[in-house]
């Protein structure tokens, strides 16, 4: 089983500022890494797909990078909708799994 | 636009069944490999389950295979969950989604999510 680590499990933002979160797979999944943004009483959405391909409709602030075992998701110039849980997600092998979320606090 | 809409969650005492359902709509459900995940409350996103557009394939977690079963009836545009002998560790928000690749298989993102039903077991 693949093993998603991601990190910081929380941040504190302030409005505009960068947010990066990374995801460590323990094992090489290529490019088959995806990442959902989650709000409270929500169900997830999918923001970059293949590690750093935008999905319809996402804020171009949104961006994604690696390959292999290392992955990171970055917010460019944060804003107060961006207040959620990020998870990334491994489609390369079954089972398929997340990791275990980061949480990302306006301040 | 696509729709995913669950239901058949609720109170079930451990050891019962279940029978949730996932409706869709906006799209022909038979072109799409279909899923289902669930998050227990305050948790993170585990997958359950995904299931080929014409049945004929299924990828189970290892952990839940031989109590819960997936199914679809796509002349009703319908995706289904099985959930027999019921444990409190299942409790948990299900959620039904789409593969984004169509009736291919391969490594897909889920690019569509319904807002789940949730499934308490307690006595």
């Amino acid at each position: 089983e693949t093993v998603l680590t991601q990190s910081p499990d929380f941040q504190s933002v302030t409005p505009k500022e960068k947010v990066t979160i990374t995801c460590r797979a323990s094992e090489n999944i290529g490019t088959n890494l995806h990442w959902y943004q989650q709000k409270p009483h929500q169900s997830p959405k999918l923001l970059i797909k293949y590690a750093s391909q935008s999905f319809s409709g996402v804020p171009s602030r949104f961006s994604g990078s690696g390959s292999g075992t290392d992955f990171t998701l970055i917010i460019n110039s944060l804003e107060a909708e961006d207040a959620a849980t990020y998870y990334c997600h491994q489609s390369n092998g079954v089972p398929w799994t997340f990791g275990q979320g980061t949480k990302v606090e306006i301040k | 636009e696509v729709q995913l809409v669950e239901s058949g969650g609720g109170l079930v005492q451990p050891g019962g069944s279940l029978r949730l359902s996932c409706v869709a709509s906006g799209f022909s459900l038979s072109s799409y490999w279909m899923g289902w995940l669930r998050q227990a409350p305050g948790k993170g996103l585990e997958w359950v389950a995904n299931i080929k557009g014409d049945g004929s394939q299924i990828y189970f977690v290892d952990s839940l295979r031989g109590r819960f079963t997936i199914s679809r009836d796509n002349a009703k545009n319908s995706l289904y969950l099985q959930m027999n002998s019921l444990r409190a560790d299942d409790t948990a928000v299900y959620y039904c989604a789409r593969l984004e690749g169509g009736a291919a298989p391969g490594p897909f993102p889920y690019d569509s999510w319904g807002q789940g039903t949730l499934v308490t077991v307690s006595a």
